[in-house]
């Protein structure tokens, strides 16, 4: 496809359960960052890659979220034992350079913990 | 820390007139500005960016404008159509994006 990709778009998870986003970038992008957004505020960054390189974890919450991106392309985050305070709206962006100029987002994923 | 504030949650305008949208932010380190528009379900749209060497760019019914000194920026839409109607964030760059709250922009026709 010619956009990014997020799959799911919706996950409702049960309190304690681990779960797996996946971020597909437009090709050929060079870097790649997640964004948490809760209701009614902006995109808070979580992390940001360069190529396979995470050069900036500083934005997630906690050792319980982990993102990799082993290729260069496609990245996956990951939230260990799931928390209600983790329901919000996950957001993938990539960018075609390094210089972050113009940055494309997917739909988004949609957590629920109950 | 908010590095980025939109003291505005909302905003309404008739169709047809101007829209503008104001932004601050802290940080003189950020080195491009970026106006994203958002529909409910749907991720946010790249919609226009300015480098912090200039003070004004422009897109059509788009413009966005720069102060440095006052570190400040808006977004101008003119005229405004109903189909502007959504949420507009602005983003601040250095490295990645540092966003604010959002202000909603309701048209009417």
């Amino acid at each position: 496809g010619a956009g990014v990709s997020q799959s799911p778009r919706y996950k409702v998870a049960k309190r304690g359960q681990d779960v797996a986003l996946r971020c597909d970038p437009i090709s050929g992008h060079v870097s790649l960052f997640w964004y948490q957004q809760a209701l009614g505020q902006g995109p808070e960054f979580l992390t940001y890659f360069q190529n396979e390189a995470q050069l900036d974890k500083s934005g997630l919450p906690s050792d319980r979220f982990f993102a990799e991106r082993p290729e260069g392309s496609v990245s996956t985050l990951k939230i260990q034992r799931t928390q209600q305070e983790d329901s919000a709206v996950y957001l993938c962006a990539s960018s075609l350079t390094t210089s972050n100029t113009e940055a494309f987002f997917g739909q988004g994923t949609r957590l629920t913990v109950v | 820390d908010q590095q980025v504030k939109q003291n505005s949650p909302s905003l309404s305008v008739q169709e047809g007139r101007i829209s503008i949208l104001n932004c601050d932010y802290t940080n003189s380190m950020f080195d491009y500005f970026l106006w994203y528009k958002k529909y409910p379900a749907e991720g946010p749209t790249f919609l226009i960016s300015i480098s912090s060497i200039k003070d004004k760019n422009e897109d059509g019914r788009f413009t966005v404008f720069l102060n440095k000194s006052a570190k400040h920026l808006s977004l101008h839409i003119v005229p405004s159509q109903p189909g502007d109607s959504a949420v507009y964030f602005c983003a601040a760059s250095a490295l990645w994006m540092r966003f604010g709250a959002g202000t909603r922009l309701t048209v009417k026709p």
